[in-house]
């Protein structure tokens, strides 16, 4: 199986501009998950996609959001670009049933740099 | 707040030998726990996993011991190799749904040749 991937690999944007990140889950897969990746606060969960619901939200602002497609490939906005989002963007997903539904598996990632 | 805790930044080891890398966390509500392996500009390999009725679990030279009293996991890499030279991250998870990983900080790891 092809594993999960994410377009487009690197970015650079200006502050106050908006950007979407794109990802495709493993063949199968429905939940995907957003994470951050910075060197100061590591690995952090933005949020969850399930059968085009979000499921659950981690600990970010409003200017961060998402959407998941029918054919489970997610979308992330973020709005208003900060130098702070300058990190790792990275796309995880995992099956809905089996005895992996609860192991996420990662995209290369999307590294963005605002300046 | 930091539930999941890996305290050493860094550890060596000689090729061939016992990789023992430690993991802590705060929160009993958890109770799945992974190990994955990063490469720098690479999202994170999922290694191994565990949950929480187990205490061992061992995938070839992965080994992954939980101690739930003491909110202690470790992962042994045996014997070591230098391609197992990376980041590793500890992650765990309450499976109530929702999927939503709590990342430790990560502990490079030198297999030295």
């Amino acid at each position: 199986k092809a594993g999960v991937t994410q377009t487009p690999r690197y970015l650079i944007k200006t502050r106050g501009q908006q950007v979407t990140l794109s990802c495709s889950p493993i063949s199968g897969h429905r939940s995907v998950s957003w994470y951050q990746q910075t060197p100061g606060q590591g690995l952090q969960f933005l949020f969850e996609y399930f059968s085009e619901t979000q499921r659950n939200k981690g600990n970010f602002p409003g200017r961060f959001s998402g959407r998941q497609f029918s054919n489970s490939r997610s979308e992330m906005n973020v709005s208003t670009l900060e130098l702070g989002d300058s990190a790792l963007y990275l796309c995880a997903s995992s099956p809905s049933s089996g005895s992996q539904r609860y192991e996420q598996y990662f995209g290369p990632g999307t590294r963005l740099t605002v300046t | 707040d930091q539930q999941v805790k890996q305290n050493s930044p860094s550890l060596s080891v000689q090729e061939g030998r016992i990789s023992i890398l430690n993991c802590d966390y705060t929160n009993s509500m958890f109770d799945y726990f992974l190990w994955y392996k990063k490469y720098p500009a690479e999202g994170p390999t999922f290694l191994i996993s565990i949950s929480s009725i187990k205490d061992k679990n061992e995938d070839g030279r992965f080994t992954v011991f939980l101690n739930k009293s003491a909110k202690h996991l470790s992962l042994h890499i045996v014997p070591s190799q230098p391609g197992d030279s990376a980041v590793y991250f500890c992650a765990a998870s309450v499976r109530t749904g929702a999927n939503n990983l709590f990342f430790g900080t990560g502990t490079r790891l030198t297999v030295i040749p």
